[in-house]
């Protein structure tokens, strides 16, 4: 079954510690992207990468790092410098550089900060 | 800067009433827009682009060019319409630049 997986569904963290959310792809896409998503301001792109090994800073990448090291995966890390993380968080992929291509999304992590 | 606006954060109808989602845009290059919705406990999915000039579930959405736009259309609204719809931009870098959302609400 072919598709793209995050996990865990809920985290929960305490403040002043790093976290990571996985992203995996079976969809043998090079581009993958992580989204934070808020009430009310909708998807706004975090980080991003192309291609393995290499990744950009989104809209809003501070307090969060990547690493593109396999092409499936896509692990993003919320670290203590974020200082507002609570939020549900999205990670997508999508062949590269085609116009008009498709992004297939996971079901989302919803992190908590207690 | 591209930028995406979606004015309403809720659109509510009745079954069988048109629906229009607005969508404007900003951006100086070549725009490749989409429409994306997200049903109920399901997973954010795309619903149509405008390069294929398709109508799925009923729905349409035109490029204009001039008034930069690209709404979502429906003549009739059924109840399984009932879900958050977002509008995005595909830019140069190839990241989608999403706007805040519309919740459309169907009532019966």
């Amino acid at each position: 079954d072919g598709g793209i997986t995050q996990s865990p569904k809920y985290l929960f963290r305490k403040e002043g510690q790093n976290v990571t959310l996985s992203c995996e792809q079976n969809l043998n896409h090079d581009a993958m992207y992580w989204y934070r998503q808020d009430p009310g301001q909708g998807l706004r792109l975090i980080y991003y990468s192309q291609i393995v090994n290499d990744f950009q800073k989104g809209d809003i990448a501070e307090g969060y790092s990547v690493s593109r090291e396999k092409k499936e995966s896509f692990p993003l890390t919320v670290t203590s410098a974020q200082k507002n993380p609570t939020a549900f968080y999205l990670c997508a992929s999508s062949q590269r550089d085609k116009r008009d291509t498709e992004a297939f999304f996971g079901q989302g992590t919803r992190l908590t900060v207690v | 800067a591209q930028r995406v606006t979606q004015p309403e954060k809720l659109l509510s109808v009745f079954k069988g009433a048109p629906v229009e989602l607005k969508c404007n845009y900003s951006y100086s290059g070549s725009p490749e827009l989409f429409w994306y919705v997200q049903y109920s406990r399901q997973r954010l999915q795309l619903l149509l682009r405008h390069i294929s000039r398709e109508s799925i579930k009923g729905f349409t959405a035109d490029l204009n060019k001039g008034e930069t736009s690209f709404h979502l259309k429906k003549p009739f609204a059924q109840e399984e319409d009932s879900a958050m719809y977002y509008c995005a931009l595909k830019t140069g870098r190839r990241a989608l630049t999403f706007g805040s959302g519309t919740r459309l609400q169907v009532q019966p």
